[in-house]
């Protein structure tokens, strides 16, 4: 069956980076790319960007341009996150999502992960 | 950037009643529209895609409907499980955008 399995919860301190993995199976992994979805507490959505698994092309929220990167492991069919310089409005759940890429929607979802960011 | 609209904010609903669920696409989306459902705790489930289709599994008292900028859900005999935060999320242009969802409550 499909699974997209995230790392878990992370607490950082402002300015710092969060690598955020997710680690994908029960499908062809190059067939789908992923999705990074946030979710503050109490609030929506928030799409963060898309990153195909087939060629490594990325599609960033203008929002989050050059402070993110979304890269791909093939050997573990593993997708990474990163968000760097954090804030604290950067506290949110953050999910990955099988994604095709536009014209279709994220459909499996991983588990989220928890970022804090405190001093 | 598409802006996605829902009303309305809260529904209150008895189970075994009908509820409807409004999206509205600050422009056209055509029929890339999708709705998820949300437990406390839980990452979102796709319900429906394209508007209308429903996803594998998914019961058939979830219906959608729509096309361009209007767009519904309709949960016909509420059941318990059914208690949960309402996305619609469009998926005709970047960036992904979604509602701020609705709320569907026991009445």
């Amino acid at each position: 069956q499909v699974q997209l399995v995230q790392s878990g919860a992370e607490v950082k301190k402002p300015g710092a980076s969060v690598k955020v993995s997710c680690k994908t199976s029960g499908y062809t992994f190059f067939s789908y790319g992923v999705s990074w979805v946030r979710q503050a507490p109490g609030q929506g959505f928030e799409w963060m960007g898309w990153v195909s698994t087939y060629n490594d092309d990325t599609n960033y929220a203008q929002k989050f341009q050059g402070r993110v990167s979304m890269t791909t492991d093939t050997s573990t069919t593993t997708v990474y996150m990163e968000l760097r310089s954090l804030r604290s409005d950067d506290t949110a759940v953050y999910y990955c999502a099988r994604d095709l890429g536009l014209y279709a929607p994220p459909d499996y979802w991983g588990q989220g992960t928890l970022v804090t960011v405190s001093s | 950037e598409i802006v996605v609209t829902q009303s309305p904010a809260t529904l209150s609903v008895s189970p075994g009643e009908r509820a409807t669920l409004s999206c509205r696409a600050s422009q056209s989306v055509s029929t890339n529209l999708a709705w998820y459902q949300q437990k406390p705790g839980q990452a979102p489930r796709l319900l429906i895609y394209a508007a209308s289709t429903r996803a594998t599994g998914l019961p058939a008292r979830f219906s959608g409907s729509g096309s361009g900028t209007e767009f519904t859900l309709t949960i016909n005999s509420l059941q318990s499980e059914d208690f949960a935060v309402y996305y619609c999320q469009q998926y005709n242009n970047w960036p992904l955008t979604f509602g701020p969802g609705t709320k569907v409550n026991i009445k």
